[in-house]
């Protein structure tokens, strides 16, 4: 497509529940990152995709986070059991290179998780 | 912990003058990029500069680098109200794009 799609735009759901949130990266686009994004806050890297592989799983908070990649195209980031303080922006971006040449990132709007 | 590391943490100015915001991070970098987002919006890329260049510019936007001091500059020149926005510096370590908290930036026409 022409940029970084993420779906659902926003997402409200109850403490315990479980979420996936999807990114459609840019068609070509090798590497694929996700990001977290508290209010007022900076990005916290969470996991990067070179591929359909996952070789940098660090920022990844708990177990309860999963993330996986098919078709070196779309991912899908899973929070289960969520907790309040998953609340925040989840960012998706692409890159044209892979690690350690990393250009620009390509941004998706976000998709914005509200656990009550 | 935190790679870049913006500081004003908010500035606010008038149409018209200038901004600069300054970045600050610990260890060697490939590359040193700036972003911009708007509220409730996703990342734009600005500009990047490689570890071997001192000084870049892209229309009202100029960025320096100094690796001695592990420090870079984004300056707007001439703002205008829709430049009001969050700006983040991404020091690239090895690959990783660390971003700090941004510069809350805020122009008032």
């Amino acid at each position: 497509g022409a940029g970084v799609s993420q779906s659902p735009s926003n997402k409200v759901t109850e403490k315990g529940k479980d979420v996936e949130l999807r990114c459609d990266p840019i068609s070509g686009h090798t590497a694929l990152y996700w990001y977290r994004q508290r209010l007022g806050q900076g990005l916290e890297f969470l996991i990067y995709f070179q591929g359909n592989s996952a070789p940098d799983k660090s920022g990844l908070p708990s177990d309860r986070f999963s993330a996986e990649r098919t078709g070196e195209s779309v991912s899908t980031l899973t929070i289960q059991r969520t907790q309040q303080e998953d609340s925040a922006v989840y960012l998706c971006a692409s890159s044209l290179m892979p690690r350690p040449n990393t250009g620009e990132l390509f941004f998706g709007e976000g998709s914005r998780l509200t656990v009550l | 912990s935190q790679q870049g590391e913006e500081d004003p943490q908010a500035l606010s100015i008038q149409e018209g003058e200038n901004a600069t915001m300054n970045c600050s991070y610990k260890t060697s970098i490939n590359n040193l990029q700036w972003y911009r987002q708007n509220s409730g919006r996703g990342l734009v890329h600005l500009i990047l500069i490689r570890s071997n260049e001192r000084e870049k510019h892209s229309g009202r936007l100029r960025v320096t680098l100094d690796t001695s001091k592990k420090s870079s500059s984004l300056l707007i020149t001439a703002s205008r109200a829709a430049d009001t926005a969050s700006y983040f510096c991404a020091p690239n370590q090895g690959g990783k794009l660390i971003f700090g908290q941004g510069t809350e930036l805020s122009v008032k026409p």
